[in-house]
This record gives structure tokens, sequence and C-alpha cells, in this order.
């Protein structure tokens, strides 16, 4: 149980692409789904909350109009990299919580390379 | 600032032996806490979470938790060479509706 599918795993663009990222929790449903970043050899930082039906908390730091979040429905959030830049390559990862007391699972991640 | 410590490593251990993990967190405030495995170009995978001080046991894997130092750790028994990755603490200031602030990692090693 608790599984969190992303989609593409991969993505290799030119700058100034935008790039959207999938997060399905597939066999619960997820109130809030929260995205990290994680740069090499660094840790995992959150980037913003979705919440179902409602805007995106961003955490400070975070362009939100760079990062465009829409969480429709309580399986689905994505996360739209708009007009990307090299600066922006990193492994993105979602994750989604099946209650307020319950951990996070993660889905596999999305690399994003930026040419 | 929240801030969650870990010694980054390599932390080697001969394969059977009792690998020993620990993290600190900065915030008193912090209700549950989690660790994770991580291997190289994946995404984390949950191992243990505790929420109460005290021991927590699941298979090879025990977890403790000590809110008055602000101190958690992570024990893998009779590791395995498979054990080698990087585990990650994480914590939350309530559960699964708050974001998770994680510590760099301490990348383990178990020596066949």
């Amino acid at each position: 149980g608790a599984v969190v599918s992303q989609h593409p795993s991969r993505v290799i663009c030119k700058s100034g692409t935008s790039v959207k990222i999938e997060c399905r929790s597939l066999d619960f449903q997820a109130t809030t789904m929260f995205w990290y970043r994680q740069f090499p050899k660094k840790s995992l930082m959150l980037m913003a909350t979705s919440n179902e039906g409602s805007k995106a908390t961003y955490e400070q730091g975070v362009e939100k109009d760079k990062f465009l979040i829409n969480h429709a429905s309580l399986t689905l959030s994505t996360l739209t990299v708009t007009s990307a830049h090299p600066e922006d390559s990193s492994f993105y990862i979602c994750s989604a919580s099946t209650g307020a007391d319950q951990p996070q699972h993660f889905g596999d991640g999305t690399r994003l390379s930026i040419l | 600032q929240k801030e969650v410590e870990q010694n980054s490593g390599p932390l080697s251990v001969p394969e059977g032996a009792i690998a020993s993990l620990n993290c600190t967190y900065s915030d008193r405030g912090s209700q549950s806490f989690f660790w994770y495995r991580q291997y190289s170009g994946k995404s984390p995978e949950l191992i243990m979470f505790i929420y109460s001080n005290g021991d927590k046991e699941d298979g090879r894997f025990t977890a403790q938790l000590n809110k008055a130092s602000q101190y958690v750790s992570l024990l893998i028994r009779d590791s395995q060479p498979s054990d080698s990755a990087t585990y990650l603490c994480a914590v939350n200031s309530g559960g699964g509706a708050d974001g998770l602030t994680f510590g760099k990692g301490t990348h383990l090693i178990i020596q066949p």
C-alpha cells in the first residue's frame, strides 16, 4: 500500500522550456502532497506543500510564479517548472501522506536536466 | 530555522555487525521522526518512524528517540551489504500534514 507514482522519471530539455511533472497516489487519497528538490550531494529541501483544491504553500526562497503547483484531485498533484534554466536542473521528488499522523511516502523522483 | 544534523560519514561497518546512525534536531516542538534510506540516484524509502520517547523495533531496525536530548538514532542489526546507502533523518512538527526537514544524510558502507 501507499504507492506514489511520479512521471516522467527523467527530462532533458532546452533552456526556456516549461516542464510538467506529475505525482499520483495510486492506492490512497492524498489530501496533502509535498514537493522536494535535491541537488547533488545535498539534502532534500521542501519546496512547497500542495493541498487539494487550494493554493500551494511555498517555502521561503521558492518562486511561486516559476514553480507552478496544481492539486486538482485527491490523487494528483503537478509541478510545472516554467521557463526552466540550467540552474533549475535537479532531482525533483514528490511525496504524499495517507493521513495527518502518517509518514510520507515518496515517488521515484524526476531528474531534470536543462541544457 | 529548523535544523537536522547528521554525521555525513562515510560510516564503515563490517557485515553482520550493528550499524548505529545518529541525528539531532533543533526544533524542540518536533513531534514526528523518520528514517529514510536513499540509494544513489533514487528517491527516499521509508525505513522507520517514531513518535514517542524510547525504542521502536521492526525486524533488524530499531529507532530510538530521546526528546529531552533532541536526539534520534537508528540501529541496524546484522548489517548486510545491501544496507549500504545514505540514511536520511527527517523531522516534522506535526504528522504527515507538514513538510519534512531532512538532515544531509549519513553514508553507510557495509563491508563484506
